[in-house]
């Protein structure tokens, strides 16, 4: 079954509305998640770590007041793009490492479509 | 700057012939990498992964070879079936595989029955 639960699959919203994608580690705790993003016929690129009980570390280039990371819990992080427009359409994943074997889990990922 | 780069953006291999992707890095800090399976609409797949310590790893139909010298990788299927059709991206990090990682821009592969 599924390790990394990640809803919504697909959201279609108005441009100048927010969106918020969870990401949920379903068999593990993890104290980092990462978020990646991904244009289309581009690689995955990476947006930010989320980091349990602190504040997210952005990547170069990746507006944090855009792209706001939550990760209120050891299984749960949250990002939400804020004044979503046209050019953050995306396809949107997170993963989340599990420590001990050092492995990698990557959720289905969403599709975001601005309007 | 792309860090990793996958030359070939696709593919087309008979049913039971070897698929070889391949992949090429630049930054010599990385120390692991990995390959991933990734289907449209969907998140990517862990496949088979290498460290730097080794030039070969080798799970059932799929090898990865490493060489340092050249910054090159590949990834080997054989013998390939059509529902390895796929992107496959190759990855690589430094400092432990649950680092961020730095992906290539993928190669779609099309297997023909």
């Amino acid at each position: 079954g599924a390790v990394v639960s990640q809803h919504p699959s697909w959201v279609i919203c108005k441009s100048g509305t927010s969106v918020k994608i969870e990401c949920r580690s379903l068999d593990f705790q993890a104290t980092t998640m990462f978020w990646y993003r991904q244009f289309p016929k581009q690689s995955l690129m990476l947006m930010a770590t989320s980091n349990e009980g602190s504040k997210a570390t952005y990547e170069q280039g990746v507006e944090k007041d855009k792209f706001l990371i939550n990760h209120a819990s050891l299984t749960l992080s949250t990002l939400t793009v804020t004044s979503a427009h046209p050019e953050d359409s995306s396809f949107y994943i997170c993963s989340v490492p599990r420590e001990w074997d050092e492995k990698l889990f990557f959720g289905s990922g969403t599709q975001l479509s601005v309007l | 700057d792309q860090q990793v780069k996958q030359n070939s953006p696709s593919l087309s291999v008979q049913e039971g012939r070897i698929s070889i992707l391949n992949c090429d890095y630049t930054n010599s800090m990385f120390d692991y990498f990995l390959w991933y399976k990734k289907y449209p609409a969907e998140g990517p797949t862990f496949l088979i992964s290498i460290s730097s310590i080794k030039d070969k790893n080798e799970d059932g139909r799929f090898t990865v070879f490493l060489n340092k010298s050249a910054k090159h990788l590949s990834l080997h299927i054989v013998p390939s079936q059509p529902g390895d059709s796929a992107v496959y991206f190759c990855a690589a990090t430094s400092g432990g595989a649950t680092n961020k990682l730095i992906f290539g821009t993928g190669t779609l592969l099309a297997v023909q029955p």
